[in-house]
């Protein structure tokens, strides 16, 4: 099993809907949560991070669930400018320093 | 914008030259990263300094040899590299990396094309 996993896409969606992006880890000793944005031929930027009890940033609500081992993000009207490939992060420890682990990225295209 | 810098932007190199890369955070960040990506691939660690002391190798190869000169400054210095390593080679910080909720801010990243 990859250490993160991602729903493969890409998602082409019309502006306005709603879209959801699901996301598994494989380490149950994974401490943190993130969703970055990365744009094209750009770098990546923290959208949000995810905590235990869920939480929303305007248009976007992430949740984990830790005995799953499952993160979501829910993107609410969706708007032209959220078009970017979006990564599920897991921060994890080895040795005395946290890692970030990267899933392969999902593609968002929202259309006019 | 970040507040990463890093320069040069595009690097055209051959393989048998020795440049280098260059990576500046004023954010008073504890952590350093190098991190590589392919096409339609995600990031993938290179390596950690802590305090500026190399604390993560993830088994780079030793073309690639990374050197932090003070806690803002960080440079991955290249040598004999190969055409399969063209990527863009991103620059991150963080407060420190002891903690894990902490984010990890990218530089806009150096595209290397080795020829």
């Amino acid at each position: 099993r990859k250490e993160v996993e991602q729903d493969p896409g890409p998602f082409n969606v019309p502006e306005g809907a709603t879209v959801a992006f699901n996301c598994t880890y494989s380490n149950s000793a994974s401490q943190s949560f993130f969703w970055y944005r990365q744009d094209c031929r750009k770098e990546p930027k923290l959208l949000m991070s995810v905590y235990s009890s869920g939480n929303e940033d305007g248009r976007f609500t992430a949740q984990l669930n830790r005995a799953s081992q499952y993160i979501s993000l829910l993107i609410r009207d969706s708007k032209l400018s959220d078009s970017a490939t979006y990564l599920c992060v897991v921060s994890g420890l080895q040795g005395s320093n946290y890692k970030l682990t990267f899933g392969k990225g999902t593609l968002l295209t929202v259309n006019p | 914008d970040t507040e990463v810098t890093q320069t040069p932007k595009h690097l055209v190199m051959g393989m048998t030259n020795k440049k280098s890369l260059k990576c500046e955070q004023h954010m008073g960040h504890r952590a350093m990263y190098w991190y590589k990506q392919k096409a339609k691939k995600p990031p993938e660690l290179m390596f950690v300094y802590s305090y500026e002391k190399l604390s993560i190798n993830e088994s780079v190869p030793s073309r690639f040899s990374p050197e932090c000169p003070n806690s803002s400054l960080l440079n991955l210095h290249l040598h004999a590299l190969q055409p399969e390593d063209s990527a863009l080679y991103l620059c991150a910080s963080s407060q420190s990396g002891s903690f894990s909720g902490n984010t990890i801010y990218f530089g806009e990243g150096s595209w290397l094309t080795v020829v």
